[in-house]
C-alpha cells in the first residue's frame, strides 16, 4: 500500500526554471512532511520539512506548499541549477516512521 | 561531530546466505533506523532501535533483524538472502523525540 503518491517520475528543466514535485498522502495520522535529496552513491540528506499546521515554508531556493484539506503538499525549486540535478524524494512521519515516496529524477539543462 | 557510516560500502552474496550490515550512529544520537532501497523506489522503513530494543517495524519478514549496541551503533541481519533482497540498505539516525534523521551513505547488497 503506497502511503505517500509523489509525481511527476522524472522531470527536466532549463537552468533558472521552477520545478515543481508533488505529493499526496492518505493517512491524516501523518505530523510531519520532510523532502530529501538523494544523489547517485549517497543516502537521502533532508533538505526542507514542515508541520501540517503551515501552509508555506521557505528556506533559500527551496519552497515547500502544504494543503492540509486536500492532503497534497509540493516543493518548488527556485532559479534551478545544474548542481540541483538528483532525486528527490517526499516523505511523511508518523511516531518515528518515515515513510517515503517514489521519487523523482531532476535534471536541469545548463 | 561524525556523521552516519556504513559498513560495507558494497557487498556480494550468493542466494540462501545470510549477511551482516553495520552503521554507526551519529555523535550525540540514540535511535538507528534501517531502510531497504531497491532501484529506481524511494526507502522502504524496515525496523528503529532505541536503548537496544526494537522501537517500530515495517513489513518486512523475520528473517530481517537487527540489533543494537550501548554506543548506539546498529547491525542490520538477513538470513537465507533472496534474489529480491538486492538493494542499497540504508541506516538513518536521530535523537528520540526528533523529526529530523541523518542518513549514511548506504550498503549495496547484491545476491546472485
Amino acid at each position: 500500500q503506497q502511503q505517500v503518491k509523489q509525481s511527476p517520475q522524472s522531470l527536466i528543466v532549463q537552468k533558472g526554471g521552477i520545478p515543481i514535485i508533488n505529493c499526496a498522502y492518505e493517512n491524516t495520522a501523518f505530523d510531519y512532511f520532510p523532502w530529501y535529496q538523494q544523489f547517485p552513491g549517497k543516502g537521502p540528506a533532508l533538505l526542507i520539512a514542515i508541520r501540517p499546521d503551515v501552509s508555506e515554508k521557505k528556506e533559500g531556493r527551496f519552497t515547500i506548499s502544504f494543503n492540509k484539506s486536500a492532503k497534497q503538499f509540493s516543493l518548488h525549486i527556485m532559479d534551478s541549477q545544474p548542481g540541483d540535478s538528483a532525486t528527490y524524494f517526499c516523505a511523511a512521519i508518523r511516531g518515528r516512521q518515515l515513510t517515503f515516496g517514489s521519487g523523482t529524477q531532476l535534471t536541469v539543462l545548463p | 561531530e561524525t556523521g552516519v557510516t556504513q559498513s560495507p560500502t558494497h557487498l556480494i552474496k550468493t542466494r540462501g546466505q545470510q549477511v551482516t550490515l553495520r552503521c554507526s550512529s551519529q555523535s550525540g544520537h540514540n535511535t538507528v533506523s534501517w531502510y531497504q532501497q531497491a532501484l529506481g523506489q524511494g526507502p522502504q522503513f524496515i525496523f528503529q532501535y532505541y536503548r537496544e530494543e526494537e522501537n517500530g517495524r515495517g513489513n518486512f519478514p523475520p528473517r530481517f533483524s537487527g540489533l543494537q549496541f550501548p554506543n548506539y551503533s546498529s547491525e542490520l541481519n538477513v538470513n537465507a538472502l533472496e534474489l529480491d533482497d538486492s538493494a542499497l540498505y540504508l541506516c538513518a539516525s536521530s535523537r528520540q523525540g526528533d523529526t529530523e534523521a541523518f542518513f549514511g551513505q548506504g550498503t549495496r547488497l547484491t545476491v546472485v
